[in-house]
């Protein structure tokens, strides 16, 4: 079965770093372009990251410069390494597999991480 | 950047209507908009790429139109099922920036 499953959310300072994993089964994350996709409580979907079947990545200007997208091909696994978080980074995180080896439509998703940022 | 608005922001419809959601680009995207549809503590499901493609297993009274930067989501017959969040997507670059939704409700 194709699925993507999300770990590592939690209650963090502002300030303080948390990094996210999405393990994915049924495929393979270093064949098709990788996301993560945020959710505000009660807002709408935003776009956080890319990163490329050949490794390039590209972030939203929200993050840019604080979070890190990689991935483990060993591990078939995703990771959102997420620095100097701010109150605003508060928002459900999700994985997401775009359906081909390019730009394309999000096809899998995660079932989302949690992450809140509070003092 | 490119910006995504949809309308309207919220839509109240009688089981059996047809329903339709408007997003525009601030620039073509030719055809790679996407349209999701999100229910209530649910996780977002693809229902339309490409602008008119409906994903496999998405009901057909669903469908979508437009090219450029006018796309349109088209429910033929709204069922209470329907009731839900809908997202379009671009997808044409380096960003995949969503639409601000649209809340579809049962009136």
């Amino acid at each position: 079965e194709v699925q993507l499953v999300e770990t590592g959310g939690g209650l963090i300072q502002p300030g303080g770093s948390l990094r996210l994993s999405c393990a994915a089964s049924g495929f393979t994350v270093s064949s098709n372009y990788m996301s993560w996709v945020r959710q505000a409580p009660g807002k709408g979907l935003e776009w956080v990251s890319v990163i490329y079947s050949g490794g390039s990545t590209y972030y939203a200007d929200s993050v840019k410069g604080r979070f890190t997208i990689s991935r483990d091909n060993s591990k078939n696994t995703l990771y959102l390494q997420m620095n100097s978080l701010r109150a605003e980074d508060t928002a459900v995180y999700y994985c997401a597999r775009s359906i081909d080896a390019g730009p394309a439509a999000f096809d899998i998703w995660g079932q989302g991480t949690m992450v809140t940022v509070s003092s | 950047d490119i910006q995504m608005t949809q309308s309207p922001s919220s839509l109240s419809a009688s089981v059996g209507d047809r329903v339709t959601i408007t997003c525009r680009a601030s620039q073509g995207i030719s055809n790679y908009l996407a349209w999701y549809q999100q229910k209530p503590g649910k996780v977002p499901k693809l229902l339309i790429y490409a602008a008119s493609t409906l994903q496999s297993g998405v009901p057909s009274r669903f469908s979508g139109s437009g090219s450029g930067t006018d796309f349109t989501l088209t429910i033929s017959s709204l069922q209470p099922e329907d009731v839900a969040t809908y997202y379009c997507q671009k997808y044409n670059s380096v960003s995949f920036t969503f639409g601000p939704g649209t809340k579809v409700d049962i009136k």
